[in-house]
Protein backbone atom coordinates (compact mmCIF):
# COMPACT_ATOMS: atom_id res chain seq x y z
CA UNK A 1 0.00 0.00 0.00
CA UNK A 2 0.73 3.85 -0.29
CA UNK A 3 1.95 5.55 2.91
CA UNK A 4 4.30 8.74 2.96
CA UNK A 5 5.77 9.62 6.51
CA UNK A 6 7.24 13.18 7.00
CA UNK A 7 8.65 14.74 10.44
CA UNK A 8 6.20 17.44 11.84
CA UNK A 9 8.35 20.04 12.57
CA UNK A 10 11.18 22.21 11.48
CA UNK A 11 12.69 25.41 12.90
CA UNK A 12 15.44 27.23 11.30
CA UNK A 13 17.11 30.74 11.36
CA UNK A 14 16.96 33.19 8.43
CA UNK A 15 19.48 32.33 5.63
CA UNK A 16 20.22 29.24 6.85
CA UNK A 17 19.63 25.98 4.56
CA UNK A 18 16.52 23.97 5.44
CA UNK A 19 16.10 20.38 4.38
CA UNK A 20 12.85 18.74 4.57
CA UNK A 21 12.62 14.85 4.43
CA UNK A 22 9.76 12.20 3.47
CA UNK A 23 10.01 8.87 3.00
CA UNK A 24 7.73 6.37 1.02
CA UNK A 25 6.31 3.03 1.01
CA UNK A 26 5.55 1.86 -2.70
CA UNK A 27 8.59 1.11 -4.95
CA UNK A 28 6.29 1.58 -8.16
CA UNK A 29 5.95 5.54 -7.30
CA UNK A 30 6.36 7.20 -10.65
CA UNK A 31 5.87 10.99 -9.45
CA UNK A 32 6.89 12.75 -6.19
CA UNK A 33 5.86 15.42 -5.79
CA UNK A 34 7.02 18.84 -3.33
CA UNK A 35 3.47 20.92 -2.37
CA UNK A 36 3.44 24.21 0.02
CA UNK A 37 0.57 25.52 2.28
CA UNK A 38 0.13 28.75 3.74
CA UNK A 39 -1.98 29.38 6.58
CA UNK A 40 -5.71 29.26 5.16
CA UNK A 41 -4.67 28.61 1.57
CA UNK A 42 -4.72 25.25 -0.76
CA UNK A 43 -1.73 23.93 -1.92
CA UNK A 44 1.00 25.51 -4.30
CA UNK A 45 2.99 22.87 -6.17
CA UNK A 46 6.84 23.27 -5.37
CA UNK A 47 8.66 20.61 -7.52
CA UNK A 48 8.21 17.44 -8.68
CA UNK A 49 10.75 14.10 -9.45
CA UNK A 50 10.35 11.39 -11.61
CA UNK A 51 11.41 8.47 -10.28
CA UNK A 52 14.27 7.33 -12.59
CA UNK A 53 15.76 11.04 -11.60
CA UNK A 54 18.09 11.18 -8.88
CA UNK A 55 18.20 14.92 -8.17
CA UNK A 56 16.64 18.43 -9.71
CA UNK A 57 17.22 21.55 -8.91
CA UNK A 58 14.90 24.86 -9.62
CA UNK A 59 16.30 28.29 -8.38
CA UNK A 60 16.55 28.02 -4.49
CA UNK A 61 15.33 24.29 -4.51
CA UNK A 62 17.02 20.85 -4.74
CA UNK A 63 14.62 17.87 -4.72
CA UNK A 64 16.93 14.59 -4.25
CA UNK A 65 15.38 10.45 -4.36
CA UNK A 66 16.94 7.94 -3.06
CA UNK A 67 15.05 5.34 -4.40
CA UNK A 68 16.94 2.46 -3.08
CA UNK A 69 15.64 3.70 0.45
CA UNK A 70 12.51 5.42 -1.13
CA UNK A 71 13.76 8.67 0.36
CA UNK A 72 12.91 12.24 -0.75
CA UNK A 73 13.85 15.58 0.64
CA UNK A 74 13.64 19.11 0.10
CA UNK A 75 16.14 21.25 0.60
CA UNK A 76 15.69 25.33 0.41
CA UNK A 77 18.74 27.20 0.44
CA UNK A 78 18.95 31.10 1.86
CA UNK A 79 15.56 30.03 3.58
CA UNK A 80 13.45 33.72 4.33
CA UNK A 81 10.60 33.98 6.58
CA UNK A 82 8.44 34.07 3.24
CA UNK A 83 9.16 30.07 3.54
CA UNK A 84 7.88 29.53 6.76
CA UNK A 85 4.78 27.50 5.70
CA UNK A 86 3.48 23.28 5.74
CA UNK A 87 5.64 21.49 3.34
CA UNK A 88 3.80 18.30 1.73
CA UNK A 89 5.48 15.54 0.24
CA UNK A 90 3.56 13.52 -2.25
CA UNK A 91 4.00 10.06 -4.31
CA UNK A 92 1.63 8.91 -7.29
CA UNK A 93 1.74 5.83 -9.45
CA UNK A 94 -0.52 5.68 -12.47
CA UNK A 95 -3.73 3.69 -11.55
CA UNK A 96 -7.18 3.16 -13.61
CA UNK A 97 -5.75 5.80 -16.29
CA UNK A 98 -4.76 8.34 -13.91
CA UNK A 99 -2.00 9.55 -11.71
CA UNK A 100 -3.36 10.16 -7.96
CA UNK A 101 -0.99 11.70 -5.29
CA UNK A 102 -0.88 10.53 -1.73
CA UNK A 103 -0.15 12.91 0.65
CA UNK A 104 1.95 12.97 3.82
CA UNK A 105 0.38 14.88 7.25
CA UNK A 106 3.30 17.60 6.40
CA UNK A 107 6.23 19.31 7.72
CA UNK A 108 5.50 22.87 9.50
CA UNK A 109 8.86 24.80 8.60
CA UNK A 110 9.76 27.71 11.10
CA UNK A 111 11.61 30.34 10.08
CA UNK A 112 13.06 32.70 12.93
CA UNK A 113 15.10 36.18 12.41
CA UNK B 1 -4.51 33.32 -17.00
CA UNK B 2 -7.55 32.17 -14.38
CA UNK B 3 -6.15 29.51 -11.82
CA UNK B 4 -8.71 27.11 -9.77
CA UNK B 5 -11.59 28.87 -8.08
CA UNK B 6 -13.76 27.10 -5.54
CA UNK B 7 -16.98 28.39 -3.85
CA UNK B 8 -17.69 29.29 -1.17
CA UNK B 9 -14.90 29.74 0.88
CA UNK B 10 -16.09 29.23 4.06
CA UNK B 11 -19.50 27.25 5.19
CA UNK B 12 -21.08 25.94 8.34
CA UNK B 13 -23.77 23.53 8.13
CA UNK B 14 -25.81 20.99 10.86
CA UNK B 15 -25.41 17.68 11.38
CA UNK B 16 -27.35 16.27 8.64
CA UNK B 17 -28.00 18.42 6.59
CA UNK B 18 -26.42 18.02 3.15
CA UNK B 19 -23.44 20.79 1.16
CA UNK B 20 -22.72 21.02 -2.08
CA UNK B 21 -19.59 22.90 -2.77
CA UNK B 22 -18.21 23.97 -6.46
CA UNK B 23 -14.62 23.93 -8.25
CA UNK B 24 -14.03 25.95 -11.38
CA UNK B 25 -10.31 24.23 -13.00
CA UNK B 26 -7.36 26.15 -14.78
CA UNK B 27 -8.43 27.66 -18.07
CA UNK B 28 -7.42 24.28 -20.42
CA UNK B 29 -7.94 21.78 -17.57
CA UNK B 30 -10.29 19.14 -18.33
CA UNK B 31 -10.06 17.09 -15.11
CA UNK B 32 -11.33 17.71 -11.65
CA UNK B 33 -9.94 16.25 -8.39
CA UNK B 34 -11.63 16.76 -5.14
CA UNK B 35 -9.56 16.13 -1.75
CA UNK B 36 -10.84 16.03 2.16
CA UNK B 37 -8.07 18.00 4.33
CA UNK B 38 -8.55 17.28 8.08
CA UNK B 39 -6.84 19.34 10.58
CA UNK B 40 -3.57 18.50 10.88
CA UNK B 41 -3.54 16.22 7.72
CA UNK B 42 -2.23 15.78 4.49
CA UNK B 43 -5.19 15.64 1.62
CA UNK B 44 -7.07 12.66 1.24
CA UNK B 45 -8.30 11.75 -2.19
CA UNK B 46 -12.22 11.74 -2.49
CA UNK B 47 -12.46 10.84 -6.54
CA UNK B 48 -11.63 12.41 -9.85
CA UNK B 49 -14.03 13.26 -12.58
CA UNK B 50 -12.92 13.26 -16.44
CA UNK B 51 -15.33 13.58 -19.13
CA UNK B 52 -18.20 14.09 -17.03
CA UNK B 53 -17.47 10.96 -15.40
CA UNK B 54 -16.41 9.73 -11.98
CA UNK B 55 -12.78 7.95 -13.02
CA UNK B 56 -11.21 7.24 -9.90
CA UNK B 57 -12.41 7.40 -6.16
CA UNK B 58 -10.92 6.96 -3.12
CA UNK B 59 -12.12 5.17 0.33
CA UNK B 60 -14.75 7.66 1.13
CA UNK B 61 -18.61 6.62 1.87
CA UNK B 62 -21.41 6.89 -1.02
CA UNK B 63 -22.87 9.99 1.23
CA UNK B 64 -19.95 11.61 -1.06
CA UNK B 65 -21.06 12.38 -4.68
CA UNK B 66 -19.71 14.82 -7.04
CA UNK B 67 -20.53 16.09 -10.65
CA UNK B 68 -18.85 17.67 -13.40
CA UNK B 69 -20.40 19.67 -16.15
CA UNK B 70 -19.20 19.97 -19.72
CA UNK B 71 -17.59 23.43 -18.83
CA UNK B 72 -15.50 20.91 -16.64
CA UNK B 73 -16.70 22.75 -13.42
CA UNK B 74 -17.46 20.20 -10.96
CA UNK B 75 -19.53 19.79 -7.72
CA UNK B 76 -19.27 17.97 -4.33
CA UNK B 77 -22.06 17.04 -2.77
CA UNK B 78 -21.95 15.12 0.77
CA UNK B 79 -25.40 14.08 2.03
CA UNK B 80 -26.14 13.45 5.88
CA UNK B 81 -23.08 15.52 7.12
CA UNK B 82 -21.46 14.13 10.20
CA UNK B 83 -19.60 16.54 12.72
CA UNK B 84 -16.47 14.64 11.37
CA UNK B 85 -17.24 15.81 7.83
CA UNK B 86 -15.80 18.91 9.21
CA UNK B 87 -12.44 19.54 6.71
CA UNK B 88 -10.80 21.97 4.26
CA UNK B 89 -12.04 20.08 1.34
CA UNK B 90 -9.39 21.03 -2.28
CA UNK B 91 -10.16 20.94 -5.58
CA UNK B 92 -7.28 20.89 -8.20
CA UNK B 93 -7.69 20.52 -11.89
CA UNK B 94 -5.46 18.88 -14.29
CA UNK B 95 -4.88 17.72 -17.87
CA UNK B 96 -6.61 14.69 -19.18
CA UNK B 97 -4.11 11.92 -17.26
CA UNK B 98 -1.52 14.25 -16.62
CA UNK B 99 0.11 13.96 -13.31
CA UNK B 100 0.58 18.02 -12.43
CA UNK B 101 -2.30 18.98 -10.57
CA UNK B 102 -3.10 22.42 -9.42
CA UNK B 103 -4.88 23.59 -6.75
CA UNK B 104 -7.92 25.74 -5.68
CA UNK B 105 -7.86 28.07 -2.19
CA UNK B 106 -10.18 25.21 -0.88
CA UNK B 107 -13.90 25.19 1.04
CA UNK B 108 -13.72 25.18 4.66
CA UNK B 109 -16.66 23.27 6.02
CA UNK B 110 -17.52 22.99 9.99
CA UNK B 111 -20.42 20.93 10.79
CA UNK B 112 -21.68 21.48 13.68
Amino acid sequence: GEDVEQSLFLSVREGDSSVINCTYTDSSSTYLYWYKQEPGAGLQLLTYIFSNMDMKQDQRLTVLLNKKDKHLSLRIADTQTGDSAIYFCAESIRTGGSYIPTFGRGTSLIVHP
Amino acid sequence: DAGVTQSPTHLIKTRGQQVTLRCSPKSGHDTVSWYQQALGQGPQFIFQYYEEEERQRGNFPDRFSGHQFPNYSSELNVNALLLGDSALYLCASSLGSTTLQYFGPGTRLTVT
